[in-house]
């Protein structure tokens, strides 16, 4: 069966200090690969997808980026972290299919202070 | 623009109850809309999904009801327990994308025994 793992699951952060999440999938080969950012009362925000290595479509302008280094893992970072990059990050993946399920990780609280 | 509309934003429902939560959007193209569940502190999981060539979908004591014609669904719960006290989200994709999956803002769902 494939599971997802998200880590760390709660991180708190100085304001201008760099930020690394990491996601890796098992269980499966080739997926498409998601983060989302959840805040109180907007709901769930696309911010990144990959469909293969290296390949990255970004959602929305920010100041964050991501990187698909293997097939199965995907990551968030940022040089500089600011106030407004606080929030629920969301690591998800669905079959290359690309069936319209998603299968979402447990999540990363972000804090930046 | 909220591409999905979602209401209520919160609710509040008797042990017993049934749990009503309503979505509403424009795009015609799309036919692909999935229910998620979350539970605190935890990712979300697809709960239920319908397409748009039948009105109602079942699975257990969660129907989703579609109307075309308004461009509206809906998740009920029947018989509410407070084990499913949770947040609620719809989505809606086209072509059955992943990708391009929209998600309403959430319903935070309190069964009070």
């Amino acid at each position: 069966s494939q599971t997802i793992h998200q880590w760390p699951a709660t991180l708190v952060q100085p304001v201008g200090s760099p930020l690394s999440l990491e996601c890796t999938v098992e269980g499966t080969s080739n997926p498409n690969l998601y983060w989302y950012r959840q805040a109180a009362g907007r709901g769930l925000q696309l911010l990144f997808y990959s469909v293969g290595i290296g390949q990255i479509s970004s959602e929305v302008p920010q100041n964050l980026s991501a990187s698909r280094p293997q097939d199965r893992q995907f990551i968030l970072s940022s040089k500089k972290l600011l106030l407004s990059d606080s929030g629920f990050y969301l690591c998800a993946w669905s079959f290359l299919s690309n069936t319209g399920e998603l299968f979402f990780g447990e999540g990363s609280r972000l804090t930046v202070l | 623009q909220q591409q999905v509309k979602q209401s209520p934003q919160s609710l509040i429902v008797q042990k017993g109850g049934i749990s009503i939560i309503n979505c509403a959007y424009e795009n015609t193209a799309f036919d692909y809309f999935p229910w998620y569940q979350q539970f605190p502190g935890k990712g979300p999981a697809l709960l239920i999904a319908i397409r748009p060539d039948v009105s109602e979908k079942k699975e257990g004591r969660f129907t989703i009801s579609f109307n075309k014609s308004a461009k509206q669904f809906s998740l009920h719960i029947m018989d509410s327990q407070p084990g499913d006290s949770a947040t609620y989200f719809c989505a809606a994709s086209s072509r059955g994308g992943a990708n391009n999956l929209f998600f309403g803002t959430g319903t935070r769902l309190t069964v009070i025994p």
